[in-house]
């Protein structure tokens, strides 16, 4: 499975868009690109999924260039409530599901 | 709407004593997955399984053992206690396809599992 790389830690301000990227470039043919969001003690919630350029929901946006070995997710106009853990995964459409958990991004966003 | 519901939500064991985790899913989910986060840690996948058959193992100890049962709620059977199984256990449940490609899996609120 395609190991991930994003940066630690980020710091904004309410009201700002976040984009965070993540570094996939072992990705693979039938692998798709998932983030989460986790605050502490409390279990990851899924925030968008794609395979390739762009999908938008509700909460973010996320971007996919065509070589696919990166990506960047985009939080619009983000609050307080946004202070968070996020997680890029590269999930294989083979694997079941098996999330294989890199080290997060720490999002703490300022008043 | 109803999502994942674990219980017990806090537990305190003692070294080498057993423990057992539940896991109900959201209803008409038939996947489960089970993950471990150590304090500061990021989840690490233990196992999981769909249409009550195990599909996948990760780095669950031999001390751990985990099943489905028909009403597909999960439990996971942790025997011989050790200091460092302390952590949060979540559960996650999905709607598998055939092909295995499943979509989002939604997670329960953890079970704080705590060895003294």
């Amino acid at each position: 499975l395609a190991k991930t790389t994003q940066p630690i830690s980020m710091d904004s301000y309410e009201g700002q868009e976040v984009n965070i990227t993540c570094s996939h470039n072992n990705i693979a043919t039938n692998d798709y690109i998932t983030w989460y969001q986790q605050f502490p003690s409390q279990g990851p919630r899924f925030i968008i999924q794609g395979y390739k350029t762009k999908v938008t929901n509700e909460v973010a946006s996320l971007f996919i260039p065509a070589d696919r070995k990166s990506s960047t997710l985009s939080l619009p106009r983000v609050s307080l409530s946004d202070t968070a853990v996020y997680y890029c995964l590269v999930v294989s459409m083979d694997s079941n599901y098996q999330l294989i958990w890199g080290a997060g991004t720490k999002l703490i966003i300022k008043p | 709407a109803a999502g994942v519901i674990q219980s017990p939500r806090h537990l305190i064991k003692e070294k080498r004593e057993t423990a057992t985790l539940k896991c109900y899913p959201i209803p008409r989910h038939d996947t489960v997955y089970w993950y471990q986060q150590g304090p500061g840690q990021d989840p690490q996948f233990l196992i999981s399984f769909y249409e009550k058959m195990q599909s996948d193992k990760g780095s669950i100890p031999d001390r751990f053992s985990a099943q489905q049962f028909s009403d597909y709620h999960s439990e996971l059977n942790m025997s011989s206690l050790e200091l460092g199984d302390s952590a949060l256990y979540f559960c996650a449940s999905s709607l598998g396809t055939a092909e295995g490609m499943n979509t989002e899996a939604f997670f329960g609120q953890g079970t704080r599992l705590t060895v003294v």
